[in-house]
């Protein structure tokens, strides 16, 4: 399976700042995800990242808050705009890389906001 | 749509225990795809399992094994003889087949504690 390198792994960060996360896979892969899991609870579907392309957005996601970036088919970025304390989370770069294979997740981004 | 459940929401058990975690779900298709994804305290999502709708054989690996019944729409989770470092945060999904993956639902997940 693909590996999946996620950074950074995580950050404190103040209220009203940005973060960008970065997601390098070591192979081609055409689909790649970006998912959220909120303290607690189970994984919540962000976006599609299309390369080339705006990316998918899930309802209740919008791209002024979730910038999506991928510029290629190994690399994409997910910015957290103007953070607020309930966009603490860990957030989940995910692929997969032949049609209905497994999803396969980077080891996550857990965001903490003060 | 789809749906996936876990009605457990924490289990608790001793090392050297068998534990079975539940699984529910619903589609409306035909074909799709189950599986079983582990995260221990660490934070990373581990792939242990995907079964397609075609295929209702049990499987065994190791300590863990499943349990697939269409009659029922449940997709079990067993790990025998159970250790600490089982502990984790146990999720169930859900893919149909044509979905790449916006509608690969996962369930609410089932913490299991295994005490030493």
């Amino acid at each position: 399976s693909a590996v999946i390198s996620q950074k950074p792994s995580r950050d404190i960060c103040q209220r009203g700042t940005s973060l960008t996360i970065q997601c390098q896979v070591d192979s081609q892969v055409t689909m790649m995800f970006w998912y959220r899991q909120q303290p607690g609870q189970s994984l919540t579907l962000i976006a599609t990242a299309n390369q080339g392309s705006e990316a998918t957005y899930e309802s209740g996601f919008v791209i002024d808050k979730f910038p999506i970036s991928r510029p290629n088919l190994t690399f994409s970025t997910l910015t957290v705009s103007n953070m607020s304390p309930e966009d603490s989370s860990i957030y989940l770069c995910s692929v997969r890389t032949v049609y209905n294979s497994p999803l396969h997740f980077g080891n996550g981004t857990r965001l903490t906001v003060t | 749509a789809q749906k996936v459940t876990q009605a457990q929401t924490e289990i608790s058990v001793v090392e050297k225990e068998d534990v079975t975690l539940d699984c529910v779900y619903e589609t409306r298709d035909t074909t799709y795809y189950l599986f079983w994804y582990k995260q221990p305290p660490s934070g990373e999502l581990v792939f242990l399992i995907r079964r397609n709708s075609f295929d209702e054989q049990n499987e065994i690996s190791g300590r863990y094994s499943w349990n697939f019944q269409k009659s029922t729409s449940s997709f079990n989770f067993t790990i025998t003889a159970s250790q600490v470092v089982d502990s984790a945060v146990y999720f169930c999904a859900l893919s149909e087949a044509g979905n790449y993956g916006q509608n690969f639902v996962f369930g609410p997940g089932t913490r299991l504690s295994v005490l030493p």
